[in-house]
């Protein structure tokens, strides 16, 4: 069964530091997202793609944040500067066109020192 | 947005127990998934289930779309059903809506 994969699974960085989280999606999957999950808190929704540019984003999602597509295969999640409050796991989710189901990869867990 | 609460928020089981979780939801939905976080803080994909009812094993869930309410079945209970159990919805917008997560612990 095609499975959404994200790399890596544990990231630890110091503050002001960037991240890139990485996603590959099922292959003829055309939606993507990204959601979030703070320790011990329920998981939130970042942002959606489609067709190459952001359909929706959260207020989370502020300047700092960025996704993009760059070869057509891997979607990512950039943080610019990260600060103590971006450590969450972080979830990517994709899906098709014949279907609202999401597909969640196993998430990335990003530790900010 | 929508509102997604799930009941009961922690449930302790003893092995071999049923139970079942509810989600309710209030505005109609395209889409509606149940989730399952293992230890290791993946989320496990139950079901998809925007109306009807489904099963799998030992879980089935049951989705009301027109009472705005969905049902998640354990029988059974085994330890590896503990966990965090979300139920998602999706109102229109493309994008999920999760609840708070109902807490299981079955006891050996």
């Amino acid at each position: 069964e095609p499975e959404v994969t994200q790399t890596p699974s544990h990231q630890v960085t110091q503050m002001g530091q960037e991240v890139i989280l990485r996603c590959v999606p099922i292959s003829n999957h055309l939606y993507f997202y990204w959601y979030r999950q703070i320790l011990g808190q329920k998981v939130e929704f970042l942002v959606s793609f489609y067709n190459n540019e952001i359909s929706e984003k959260s207020e989370i999602f502020d300047d700092q944040f960025s996704v993009e597509r760059p070869d057509g295969s891997n979607f990512t999640l950039k943080i610019r500067s990260t600060k103590l409050e971006d450590s969450a796991m972080y979830f990517c989710a994709t899906r098709g066109d014949d279907s609202y189901e999401q597909y969640f990869g196993p998430g990335t867990r990003l530790t900010v020192t | 947005g929508i509102q997604v609460e799930q009941s009961p928020p922690d449930l302790i089981l003893q092995e071999g127990a049923n139970s079942t979780l509810r989600c309710n939801f209030s505005d109609s939905v395209n889409n509606l998934q149940w989730f399952h976080q293992n230890p290791w803080g993946q989320l496990i994909n139950l079901f998809y289930i925007p109306s009807g009812t489904k099963q799998n094993g030992r879980l089935s869930a049951t989705t009301v779309a027109t009472e705005r309410y969905s049902l998640l079945y354990i029988s059974s209970s085994q330890t590896t059903d503990s966990g965090v159990y979300f139920c998602a919805v999706e109102p229109y917008d493309y994008k999920l809506s999760f609840g708070a997560g109902t807490t299981v612990t079955v006891r050996a």
